[in-house]
C-alpha cells in the first residue's frame, strides 16, 4: 500500500514569495490533515479536512495561509506572502475513518521542508 | 491550546541499554500514541492507547496510558542502534475536534554502538 506522497521535498524562498505544497493521501483515507513542524517541536496542526470539506482550521493563519481539497482527495496547502517565521517542515497526514479510535491512527508523508530567506 | 511536557529532552545510552520516557498533560486526554520521527522522514506510529491503564507493548516497545489520563511512558528494552531518532507522544483530548492530536516537543535518542 502506497503511502502519503508530498512535493515538493524541499522548498527555498524569499519573504513575501508565494509557495504551495502537494499532498496525495493513502488512497481510501477520508481525513487530511496538514501540520507545521517548527525545528525542534512537535508538529502543530494546522487544518484537517473530512472529504472535501474544512473540520477544524482553527490554527491557521488565514490572512496568509490557505488550504483546499477538490475532490476529496489531493490537497494543496499555499502561504501567501510568506515570512521568515513560517520555516518549518510542513506535514500531510491522512487517516481512514472519522467518528471512532481508529481515526487518530494517522499516517504522515516525508513532509516539504521550507526555507524562507 | 493544550500543552504537553515531554521530558528527557534527549537521552544519550549505550546499546543494550533500557530506555525510559514520558509525558505529561494539563488535561485529560482520550488518547495518547507514541511516533518516532527519522530525520526528513515523517512520524511514524509506534503505539496507540485508548483507555485509562492500559498498557500496550510493540516488540522491545512498551507504553501506558496513566490512570489519570494526564501521562503516559514509553520504555525500549535493549536499545539498538536503529532506535536512534526523535519519539514524540501526542494526545488527543476530551470534547476536542475529532482528529486533532496535540504533540509533545520530542525526546531525541542517541544510541552508541
Amino acid at each position: 500500500e502506497a503511502g502519503v506522497a508530498q512535493s515538493p521535498r524541499y522548498k527555498i524562498i524569499e519573504k513575501r514569495q508565494s509557495v504551495a505544497f502537494w499532498c496525495n493521501p493513502i488512497s481510501g483515507h477520508a481525513t487530511l490533515y496538514w501540520y507545521q513542524q517548527i525545528l525542534g517541536q512537535g508538529p502543530k496542526l494546522l487544518i484537517q479536512f473530512q472529504n472535501n470539506g474544512v473540520v477544524d482550521d482553527s490554527q491557521l493563519p488565514k490572512d496568509r495561509f490557505s488550504a483546499e481539497r477538490l475532490k476529496g482527495v489531493d490537497s494543496t496547502l499555499k502561504i501567501q506572502p510568506a515570512k521568515l517565521e513560517d520555516s518549518a517542515v510542513y506535514l500531510c497526514a491522512s487517516s481512514a475513518i472519522t467518528g471512532t479510535r481508529r481515526n487518530n491512527e494517522q499516517f504522515f508523508g516525508p513532509g516539504t521542508r521550507l526555507t524562507v530567506l | 491550546g493544550q500543552q504537553l511536557n515531554q521530558s528527557p529532552q534527549s537521552m544519550f545510552i549505550q546499546e543494550g541499554e533500557d530506555v525510559s520516557m514520558n509525558c505529561t498533560s494539563s488535561s485529560i486526554f482520550n488518547t495518547w500514541l507514541w511516533y518516532k520521527q527519522d530525520p526528513g522522514e515523517g512520524p511514524v506510529l509506534l503505539i496507540a492507547l485508548y483507555k485509562a491503564g492500559e498498557l500496550t507493548s510493540n516488540g522491545r516497545l512498551t507504553a501506558q496510558f496513566g490512570i489519570t489520563r494526564k501521562d503516559s511512558f514509553l520504555n525500549i528494552s535493549a536499545s539498538i542502534p536503529s532506535d536512534v531518532g526523535i519519539y514524540f507522544c501526542a494526545g488527543q483530548g476530551r470534547g476536542s475536534t475529532l482528529g486533532r492530536l496535540y504533540f509533545g516537543r520530542g525526546t531525541q535518542l542517541t544510541v552508541w554502538p
